[in-house]
């Protein structure tokens, strides 16, 4: 089957400009994360949806947000980019069928690079 | 404040060695362990662990987990060129409930197998 789709690979916008990534879940799955790595920091978590709603949110400004739709579908927006959020984005789906699966399934990311 | 530490950071080895990566947390609501391989772009799941003292295996790879020292190893044995990879250690914590929480990434062990 088809794993998390994450559009576009790439981007370059320049400081002030925003910008909307978009990840695609494995069919089936209903929760979706999000996470900035850099070299720096590493992997650090951005938020957490399920059915649509916000679920946890991580230590990141208000310029981050997002949101999922119907069909599980998230996008995530960083307004009045800055220099420092040039990192890879990383979405990572995963069933949460019963308590606890913890088995995340990441795609291969978004490369922004903010000039 | 919430924390994982990864050792060593970066590890030159030749095929056929084993190797022995670390992990340390410290988290407030622990939920379960996860190792993850980053090779290119997409982390993929290798284990999750939960439970202490209970090794997890999957070939030459294996893992287990020490709740009351807070740390867990991953053991390659027999290692290959195609083991070279990052080596992310993170910890899902939060509670239970219709939410995955939140993973708390260490900045990985970079491994470099040679022939």
């Amino acid at each position: 089957k088809a794993g998390v789709t994450q559009t576009p690979r790439y981007l370059i916008k320049t400081r002030g400009q925003q910008v909307t990534l978009s990840c695609s879940p494995i069919s089936g799955h209903r929760s979706v994360s999000w996470y900035q790595q850099t070299p720096g920091q590493g992997l650090q978590f951005l938020f957490e949806y399920f059915s649509e709603t916000q679920r946890n949110k991580g230590n990141f400004p208000g310029r981050f947000s997002g949101r999922q739709f119907s069909n599980s579908r998230s996008e995530m927006n960083v307004s009045t980019l800055e220099l420092g959020d040039s990192a890879l984005y990383l979405c990572a789906s995963s069933r949460l069928a019963g308590a606890n699966t913890g088995e995340l399934f990441f795609g291969e990311g978004s490369r922004l690079t903010v000039l | 404040e919430d924390k994982v530490v990864q050792s060593p950071l970066s590890l030159v080895v030749h095929e056929g060695d084993t190797v022995t990566l670390n992990c340390s947390y410290e988290v407030t609501n622990f939920r379960s362990l996860l190792w993850y391989k980053q090779e290119k772009k997409a982390p993929t799941f290798l284990f999750m662990l939960t439970s202490s003292g209970i090794e997890k295996k999957s070939g030459r790879l294996s893992s287990i987990l020490d709740k009351k020292e807070l740390f867990s190893i991953l053991n390659i044995t027999a290692t290959q060129t195609g083991d070279s990879a990052i080596y992310l250690c993170a910890v899902q914590e939060g509670n239970y409930g219709g939410s995955q929480g939140n993973l708390i990434f260490g900045k990985g062990t970079k491994l470099s197998v040679k022939p």
